[in-house]
C-alpha cells in the first residue's frame, strides 16, 4: 500500500499562474484534509472532506478550491496563485469523520510563488 | 490568542537525558490530544495520543492536566533518533478538526 501520495513533490509558480496538487489515498479512508505549513505558524487547515461529493472550509481557504469526486483522490486547486501562497501543503486522511483518530499524511508538496 | 502553544525551543540534550516538553490549549472544550513528530522536511506522524489518565509508550510519557489546560510529553532516555520536532495537537471544539502547534524542536547530542 502506497498510503498518502501527493504530487509534485515541488513547484514553483509565477503570481498568476494556476495549479492543482494532486492527493491520492489507498486507504479508504473517509476523512481527507489539506494543511500548509510555514515557519512559526504551525499546520493550518485549508480545506476538509468527510466523504466522496462533501467538502467544507477549514481556517484558511482563501485561494484554493477543493473537489472530492472519488474516496481516493482530494485535489487542491490554486485559481490565481500569490506570493502569501508560498509554503508546504500536506494532504492527510483519517479512518473516518470523528475524534481521537490517528491522521496520517502525504509527504508534503514545497510550493514556491514568485 | 493561539489555540495551541509550545515553547519552540531548540532544546539540545545529551544522550540518555530525560527532557520534558509542555503545550497549553485555549478551549476547554477540547476533546482529543495528541503528540506528533515531524522529522526535519518531512511529514508529521503520530507519536502517541494523550488520554485523561496519562500514558506511556516505552521511553515516553503523555499527561493531560484538564485544570490547567496542559499537555506534556516526557522522553526518558534520549536517543539520537530522537531528534525532530514534537508537534502538540489538540481537536478544534466541538469538531473533528485539530489545531497544530509551532512544535518544540528536539536535538539529542552524542
Amino acid at each position: 500500500n502506497a498510503g498518502v501520495t501527493q504530487t509534485p513533490k515541488f513547484q514553483v509558480l509565477k503570481t498568476g499562474q494556476s495549479m492543482t496538487l494532486q492527493c491520492a489515498q489507498d486507504m479508504n479512508h473517509e476523512y481527507m484534509s489539506w494543511y500548509r505549513q510555514d515557519p512559526g505558524m504551525g499546520l493550518r487547515l485549508i480545506h476538509y472532506s468527510v466523504g466522496a461529493g462533501i467538502t467544507d472550509q477549514g481556517e484558511v481557504p482563501n485561494g484554493y478550491n477543493v473537489s472530492r469526486s472519488t474516496t481516493e483522490d482530494f485535489p487542491l486547486r490554486l485559481l490565481s496563485a500569490a506570493p502569501s501562497q508560498t509554503s508546504v501543503y500536506f494532504c492527510a486522511t483519517q479512518t473516518s469523520w470523528g475524534m481521537g483518530y490517528e491522521q496520517y499524511f502525504g509527504p508534503g508538496t514545497r510550493l514556491t510563488v514568485t | 490568542r493561539k489555540e495551541v502553544e509550545q515553547d519552540p525551543g531548540p532544546f539540545n540534550v545529551p544522550e540518555g537525558a530525560t527532557v520534558a516538553f509542555n503545550c497549553t490549549y485555549s478551549n476547554s472544550a477540547s476533546q482529543s490530544f495528541f503528540w506528533y513528530r515531524q522529522d526535519c522536511r518531512k511529514e508529521p506522524k503520530l507519536l502517541m495520543s494523550v488520554y485523561s489518565s496519562g500514558n506511556e509508550d516505552g521511553r515516553f510519557t503523555a499527561q493531560l492536566n484538564r485544570a490547567s489546560q496542559y499537555i506534556s510529553l516526557l522522553i526518558r532516555d534520549s536517543k539520537l533518533s530522537d531528534s525532530a520536532t514534537y508537534l502538540c495537537v489538540v481537536n478544534k471544539a466541538g469538531a473533528n478538526n485539530l489545531f497544530f502547534g509551532t512544535g518544540t524542536r528536539l536535538t539529542v547530542i552524542p
